[in-house]
């Protein structure tokens, strides 16, 4: 079946790093998302991952990926308070396979 | 380029009654894409069309459904609106075939039903 789980909730300090993790039950998934929501707004693509790759590194963001365990993280350093959102974990399988997300885990940056 | 559009922006209605939700894909775009974002529950995926065609449907009612028109874009209809459907319903729109699979969002739709 598929299903994308994470926790609902992170709260930080400014200046830490925040990893927010996702477990996902599809193995033929070929896409790993994470898209951000701002208050308020529509969700955006933040980074993606190919499943056949461990690891991306974009800027502040490193995105880890054990594929033996179905277990998806998202690495942010030097988190600011800008970076308070929901962050969504998704997951999308070969061909026509439609996205499916996680319920998102809320990043709380307390200054 | 303008992104996903929807509209309206906010709906309020009362049980038993309809809704409408429109959306405007990102122009070159094929594949419309309906989630719903209740409370606590993230992003349920309603339905997916891609030229013209109902590709994939969520676990929902048939009272939810929808559709894509010539140009792409889509609307999606909830009949006989229940409390529960209150909610954010999104809208993406993706190229299929673009190498990243990107959906790009449009901002939603709160739906409260009284």
């Amino acid at each position: 079946g598929e299903d994308v789980e994470q926790s609902l909730f992170l709260s930080v300090r400014e200046g830490d790093s925040s990893v927010i993790n996702c477990t996902y039950t599809d193995s033929s998934s070929t896409y790993l998302y994470w898209y951000k929501q701002e208050p308020g707004a529509g969700l955006q693509l933040l980074t993606y991952i190919f499943s056949n790759m461990d690891m991306k590194q974009d800027q502040r963001l490193t995105v880890l990926l054990n594929k033996k365990d179905k277990h998806l993280s998202l690495r942010i350093a030097d988190t600011q308070t800008g970076d308070s959102a929901i962050y969504f974990c998704a997951e999308k399988g070969p061909g026509g396979f439609k996205t499916i997300f996680g319920a998102g885990t809320r990043l709380f940056v307390k200054a | 380029e303008a992104g996903v559009t929807q509209s309206p922006t906010h709906l309020i209605k009362t049980r038993g009654q309809q809704a409408t939700l429109r959306c405007s894909p990102i122009s070159g775009h094929t594949s419309v894409y309906w989630y719903q974002q209740a409370l606590g529950l993230g992003l349920q995926f309603l339905l997916w069309y891609d030229e013209g065609e109902e590709r994939n449907r969520g676990n929902f009612p048939p009272r939810f459904s929808g559709r894509q028109f010539p140009n792409y874009s889509s609307e999606l209809n909830v009949n006989a609106l229940e409390l529960e459907d209150s909610a954010l319903y999104l809208c993406a729109s993706s190229l299929e075939g673009l190498s990243t699979g990107e959906l790009f969002f449009g901002e939603g739709y709160r739906l409260t039903v009284l």
